[in-house]
């Protein structure tokens, strides 16, 4: 069964304060892995895929990087409104749905001014 | 991407009854999805609906409970049968298009 997890529940950084997320999964095979970004009352936004180990993608702040076990999500010099919490996805190859993301529970990520 | 709006945005029910939510895509998509996301849970996805064929639903995820139509390309729906406390949750749907993206999702209460 595939599984993600995501350290810390929760992240507390001042403004500035460079930091990394960490998403550990376990997958028979891996199609893809995603970040996505979700704040209260929305949901979830798309930031990034990776699909191989040792690629890398940056948006802004925030860089993705993912191993053959791990995805961090590096976030530089944050600023408050890069506050929310941040959810890591898996897609498996095969299965009975192409494309089914299995999800962690997230990092619920505050940025203080 | 693809724009995604779902109705109701929230709703507040009692236990027994059932509620369908709506979800209006922007393009036509091939594949609908329909997640729930209950309360400090991971995301889960409940079932894919393609236009044409019978949804197909996730371990632990039945017919009788989520009922789905997709009648076209760009709209979809889901119903909460038979409501209970612990169906209390936000369902979301979700299409691919090059990559996947979710609506804003309802958010459901159930007395």
């Amino acid at each position: 069964e595939d599984q993600v997890t995501q350290s810390p529940e929760a992240l507390r950084l001042q403004e500035g304060e460079s930091s990394s997320l960490n998403c550990s999964y376990t997958v028979s095979g891996l199609r893809g892995l995603f970040w996505y970004r979700q704040d209260p009352g929305k949901g979830p936004e798309f930031l990034f895929t990776l699909y191989s180990a040792g690629e890398e993608k940056e948006k802004e702040r925030l860089k993705a990087t993912l191993t053959k076990k791990e995805s961090f999500l590096h976030i530089t010099a944050p600023k408050p409104e890069d506050s929310a919490t941040y959810l890591c996805a898996v897609q498996a190859v095969g299965g009975g749905s192409n494309y089914k993301l299995t999800f962690g529970k997230g990092t619920l990520l505050t940025v203080n001014p | 991407s693809a724009v995604i709006s779902q109705k109701p945005s929230r709703d507040i029910c009692q236990r027994g009854t059932s509620l369908t939510i709506q979800c209006q895509v922007d393009s036509q998509v091939t594949m609908m999805f329909w997640y729930r996301q209950q309360p400090g849970q991971s995301l889960t996805l409940i079932a894919t609906a393609n236009q044409g064929s019978e949804a197909t639903y996730e371990s632990g995820f039945v017919i009788d409970k989520f009922p789905i139509s997709r009648p076209n390309l760009t709209f979809s729906t889901l119903t909460v049968s038979n409501m209970s406390p612990e169906d209390s949750s936000i369902y979301l749907c979700s299409v691919v298009q090059h990559e996947q993206f979710f609506g804003p999702g309802t958010r459901l209460t159930v007395l």
